[in-house]
Parts: C-alpha cells; sequence; structure tokens
C-alpha cells in the first residue's frame, strides 16, 4: 500500500530565515504530487504540482518554490520566510482522480 | 474564479441523528467531487467520493451529487461522537490536477 511522509512535522522559524519541508511517498511510481497550505480560517490552497521529475506547476505566486529530484520526492522551500508563511503545509499524491494527504507540517513563523 | 461554497457551521447533531453537509459549486464543467474529514490538527482523509448525478453509499455515509444545481451533500447516518470533525468538500474540473475545496463544514456530533 501507498504511504506519505512529511518531515518536520512542527516547524518554528524567524522571520526571514530559509525553509526546506520535505515529502516523500512510498508504495506507488510515478505519482502527481502537490503542496497546499492551509492558514486558520482558510481553505485549503494549492501552491504547486508536479506530473513528474523537475516538472513543477505553481498555482500561487509568492515567495515559495517547490522541486521534485526524484520521482517520490517533493521539496517546498523558501529563501526568507514571511509572517504571512505561517499554516499547515501538506503534501499530497494521487495517481487517478483522487489525492491523498500526508500528515502535514505546521508552520510557525515569528 | 472556481468556488465552493460550504456552511462553515458549527453543525450540531446528538448521536444517533443524521447529519447532513452541504456544498455548493460554481464550475459546471466540474467532473470529480469529494469529501475528505479533517479531524483538529491533522490532515484531511478522504472519506467518498463521486462523479454520477444520484446517490452513492458506503457504510454510514451517503454522497449525493446534482449536477444541474450544481450541488453536493453528505449524509451521516447514525452520527457518532468520532465524527466529529470538519467535512471538506472538494470539487475537480475534467483534465485538471486541481482540487478546489471549500472552507468546510465543523461537525459536532452531542452524546
Amino acid at each position: 500500500s501507498q504511504t506519505i511522509h512529511q518531515w518536520p512535522a512542527t516547524l518554528v522559524q524567524p522571520v526571514g530565515s530559509p525553509l526546506s519541508l520535505e515529502c516523500t511517498v512510498e508504495g506507488t511510481s510515478n505519482p502527481n504530487l502537490y503542496w497546499y497550505r492551509q492558514a486558520a480560517g482558510r481553505g485549503l490552497q494549492l501552491l504547486f504540482y508536479s506530473v513528474g521529475i523537475g516538472q513543477i506547476s505553481s498555482e500561487v505566486p509568492q515567495n515559495l518554490s517547490a522541486s521534485r529530484p526524484q520521482d517520490r520526492q517533493f521539496i517546498l522551500s523558501s529563501k526568507k520566510l514571511l509572517l504571512s508563511d505561517s499554516g499547515f503545509y501538506l503534501c499530497a499524491w494521487s495517481q487517478g482522480e483522487t489525492q491523498y494527504f500526508g500528515p502535514g507540517t505546521r508552520l510557525l513563523v515569528l | 474564479q472556481k468556488e465552493v461554497e460550504q456552511n462553515s457551521g458549527p453543525l450540531s447533531v446528538p448521536e444517533g441523528a443524521i447529519a447532513s453537509l452541504n456544498c455548493t459549486y460554481s464550475d459546471r464543467v466540474s467532473q470529480s467531487f469529494f469529501w475528505y474529514r479533517q479531524y483538529s490538527g491533522k490532515s484531511p482523509e478522504l472519506i467518498m467520493s463521486i462523479y454520477s448525478n444520484g446517490d452513492k453509499e458506503d457504510g454510514r455515509f451517503t454522497a449525493q451529487l446534482n449536477k444541474a444545481s450544481q450541488y453536493v451533500s453528505l449524509l451521516i447516518r447514525d452520527s457518532q461522537p468520532s465524527d466529529s470533525a470538519t467535512y471538506l468538500c472538494a470539487v475537480k474540473g475534467a483534465g485538471s490536477y486541481q482540487l478546489t475545496f471549500g472552507k468546510g463544514t465543523k461537525l459536532s456530533v452531542i452524546p
């Protein structure tokens, strides 16, 4: 069966610091991968998606970037965090219509 | 701008009752519809998907879709306290990778 991992689980970072969140999927090959953010009081917002290695589509312009260096690895990065980057970051995968979410990373920017 | 609307709640129902959760969407060409459950502090987990007009049942859960009215609902029969969570409606267009989520309805099942 498929498993999706995210780390770290929680993160507290100062404004202006860099960020790297990692997501890996096990038990499948060539999945579509997604990064979402869920801010307090707001819905899930799609940030990036990837249909293959090195293929990244951005849905929302911002100071975040994503990379997919391996088939089942998806990384979310920032060079300088903003206060507004605080939120719950969720990685998801799909191979058909349905998306399945990882456990998430809770980020607090102070 | 694709929109998915849900009543934020909270929706309170007594244990054993039927909980009815509703969702409307703006994009007429939407093809796939999903309900996710999200416990506080946790990630969303899939409950049901529905693609055709009508009802789809899975255990205590029934999803209902009416594409003409752009309306999808989730019924939870014999509600249990463990059903207390936020329920997210998500909609996907044909050929699209993107899921558009509603903000969720918070359900509270009272023992």
